[in-house]
């Protein structure tokens, strides 16, 4: 079946530093790939939708020059935080799904997501 | 653009009680709904989903009802186990424009279910 797979599972990084993480599709190809991102006991919140081989279209609210998404082939997403802040703290989750002639009904795969400390 | 609205927050249920979720959502154009149960710490698994074309789905223990007119859906589980005890996040989206495949999904705020033995 469908497995995205997302690295790294966890992160601690100081104030003022970059993270980056990586989003795949393993077997299938996915034009388009979602970052969402999780408070503790909150929802997950649709942060940006990444498009291959354009730029991604963010939801109000979310910084894009911090929030970097680069969706460079069919199969990898990267979202970069810059200069992080404590407040980025969260649990950050991508998901796919298949796309192309045979997608119909295909539904979002998630990947296990990432918990971002910022101290 | 599409908003979902998920209650209750908090549901509390014996085991071998039935537990029903209720989701509303605002655009009618919308004809994907999944349902998601998130154990702590971990990605949401999808548990059942149902299209706009059908107003019922069941799998085992659970169900899922899909009004279109009233624009709300409803996910059941009967003879709830402990097992069950979980946040489950209701989701809606809209088509995608190519392929077919699905576009975001808009969640829920989620319903954390608690099963008592």
């Amino acid at each position: 079946g469908a497995v995205v797979s997302q690295h790294p599972s966890w992160v601690i990084c100081k104030s003022g530093t970059s993270v980056k993480i990586e989003c795949r599709s393993l077997d299938f190809q996915a034009t388009t790939m979602f970052w969402y991102r999780q408070f503790p006991k909150q929802s997950l919140m649709l942060m940006a939708t990444s498009n291959e081989g354009s730029k991604a279209t963010y939801e109000q609210g979310v910084e894009k020059d911090k929030f970097l998404i680069n969706h460079a082939s069919l199969t990898l997403s990267t979202l970069t935080v810059t200069s992080a802040h404590p407040e980025d703290s969260s649990f950050y989750i991508c998901s796919a799904s298949r796309t192309g002639p045979s997608s119909y009904n295909s539904p979002l795969h998630f990947g296990n997501g990432t918990r971002l400390t910022v101290t | 653009g599409e908003n979902v609205e998920q209650h209750p927050s908090t549901l509390s249920v014996q085991e071998g009680d039935s537990a029903v979720i209720k989701c509303t959502y605002s655009d009618s154009a919308s004809n994907y709904f999944p349902w998601y149960k998130q154990e702590l710490g971990k990605r949401p698994q999808l548990i059942i989903d149902i299209r706009s074309n059908v107003g019922e789905k069941k799998d085992q223990r659970i169900a899922v009802t899909l009004n279109k007119t009233a624009k709300h859906f409803s996910l059941h589980i009967t003879e709830t186990q402990p097992e069950d005890s979980a946040v489950y996040f209701c989701a809606a989206s809209l088509p995608m424009n190519y392929g077919g495949s699905q576009g975001n999904l808009i969640f829920g705020k989620g319903t954390k279910l608690s099963v008592k033995p």
